[in-house]
């Protein structure tokens, strides 16, 4: 059974360029969340996709906007990029209302963007 | 957003116990707590979580204090694939949504 997967794995981009990172949940799991984690930080939480609208955001800038697919699956863009977007981009998928509550988040191996 | 404190590192011998104690003065009643790790290279894995009562599964213990204001993360016998970085999480359920709010974790590091 496959769990989370992100594409591409890693990714350099130059500033004021955009782009989008894509996410697969894992099988059966219907929610979708990214964080961004920068160098030696925890993730810090970007979004939250449930039935393809955002139901929650954490304090990240407009320039970060996403989507969620009739298929659960789920993409990040960022515009305008800047130096500090350089981070691992992670995604993760729960079963909403069984749900995380029994057994977590399950979080991809993540996107390593570098913006220069 | 709720915040949790722990150690920057710790160090442990392989099949020695491990404590690793975390702070979350300001959680609230509907926050769960939960711990996950992570290894260099790779997203977090979960570990375990709880609400109230002490928690047991087969990668760990989770003990919980009776006020709820920190918790305990029990590795009954550390070996080297343990050393990652612990990470203690509130998850917080407002408005029909959540989150997991991240702080910067424990650096776990086993001796041989």
């Amino acid at each position: 059974d496959a769990g989370v997967t992100q594409s591409p794995t890693h990714l350099i981009k130059t500033r004021g360029q955009q782009v989008t990172l894509r996410c697969s949940p894992k099988s059966g799991h219907d929610t979708v969340s990214w964080y961004q984690q920068a160098l030696g930080q925890g993730p810090q939480f970007i979004f939250q996709y449930y039935e393809e609208e955002e139901r929650q955001r954490g304090n990240f800038p407009d320039r970060f906007s996403g989507h969620q697919f009739p298929n659960y699956s789920s993409e990040l863009n960022v515009n305008a990029l800047l130096l500090g977007d350089s981070a691992l981009y992670l995604c993760a998928s729960s079963r909403r209302g069984t749900g995380v509550a029994v057994y977590g988040y399950t979080f991809g191996s993540g996107t390593r963007l570098t913006v220069v | 957003d709720a915040k949790t404190t722990q150690p920057n590192s710790m160090e442990s011998n392989e099949e020695e116990p491990v404590h690793l104690p975390c702070n979350h003065s300001t959680i609230s009643g509907t926050d769960y707590i939960h711990w996950y790790r992570q290894l260099p290279s790779q997203g977090p894995e979960y570990v375990i979580h709880g609400l109230t009562s002490n928690v047991n599964n087969r990668m760990a213990s989770l003990a919980i204090a009776e006020d709820r204001k920190s918790s305990t993360l029990i590795l009954h016998r550390a070996t080297l694939r343990d050393a990652a970085v612990y990470y203690c999480i509130l998850r917080e359920a407002r408005g029909g949504s959540e989150k997991l709010v991240f702080g910067k974790g424990t650096k776990l590091t086993v001796n041989p």
